[in-house]
């Protein structure tokens, strides 16, 4: 069964301070890998997409990352602001697939 | 406007309630999913349409739950008999395309919050 495991399960940080976001899955075969940001009372919204041969993604202040071998991605908060109070959403889709897995997200709180 | 809408925003029900639920795509958009999520959970698959073909409908949880898209545009998820464990975030999203390919992000709306009581 395709399985996308986030951790941590919630990560208080200040204000400025870095984060990593872990995502590992199971699914099988790997089409891409998205990251998506969740604001409470809002839908999910895209951040960064990456394929198999794709090791790196940023955009602005989030990189993430994937390593196709050992199934892992994480996702890297740099100088975090309030405003990156969310739930951040790993979610992985398989190819020839058009119904993707989704992790149960890491709840962020960044405190000023 | 320019992203995904759906309405009501918010929507209580008394248990047996029928409730319907809608959702506006971006205009163009080809594929259309609605997914439930309960609290501090990921969204769940439910239903998926391209244009006003409902190709995948394993997700929906019981026969209560019912989806269309009869023109290939707006769409309403309707539950019927509601019960309390019905109770969720319904969100619906869209892309141009089949959302498989790389290149194609699904765009979520706000979601329909819904309490059975």
């Amino acid at each position: 069964k395709n399985q996308v495991e986030q951790s941590p399960q919630s990560l208080i940080i200040l204000e400025g301070k870095n984060c990593t976001l872990q995502c590992n899955y199971t699914v099988s075969p790997f089409s891409n890998l998205r990251w998506y940001k969740q604001d409470t009372g809002r839908g999910p919204v895209s951040l960064t997409i990456m394929t198999f041969s794709e090791n790196t993604k940023s955009n602005g202040r989030y990189t993430a990352t994937l390593d196709a071998d050992t199934k892992q991605s994480s996702l890297h908060i740099t100088a975090s602001q309030l405003s990156d109070s969310a739930s951040y959403i790993c979610v992985v889709s398989s190819g020839g697939s058009y119904i993707p897995t989704f992790g149960r997200g890491t709840s962020l709180i960044v405190h000023p | 406007g320019a992203g995904v809408s759906q309405s009501p925003r918010y929507k209580v029900a008394k248990r047996g309630q029928d409730v319907a639920l809608r959702c506006d795509p971006i205009s163009g958009h080809v594929s259309l999913f609605w997914y439930q999520q309960a609290l501090g959970q990921g969204p769940e698959f439910l239903t998926y349409f391209q244009n006003e073909a409902q190709l995948d409908k394993s997700g929906l949880p019981s026969d209560r739950f019912f989806a269309e898209r009869p023109e290939g545009s707006v769409s309403t998820l309707k539950i019927q008999r509601t019960q309390q464990e019905d109770s969720a975030v319904y969100l619906c999203a869209s892309s141009l395309v089949l959302a498989v390919s790389y290149q194609e992000t699904q765009y979520f709306g706000p979601g329909t919050r819904l309490l059975v009581l």
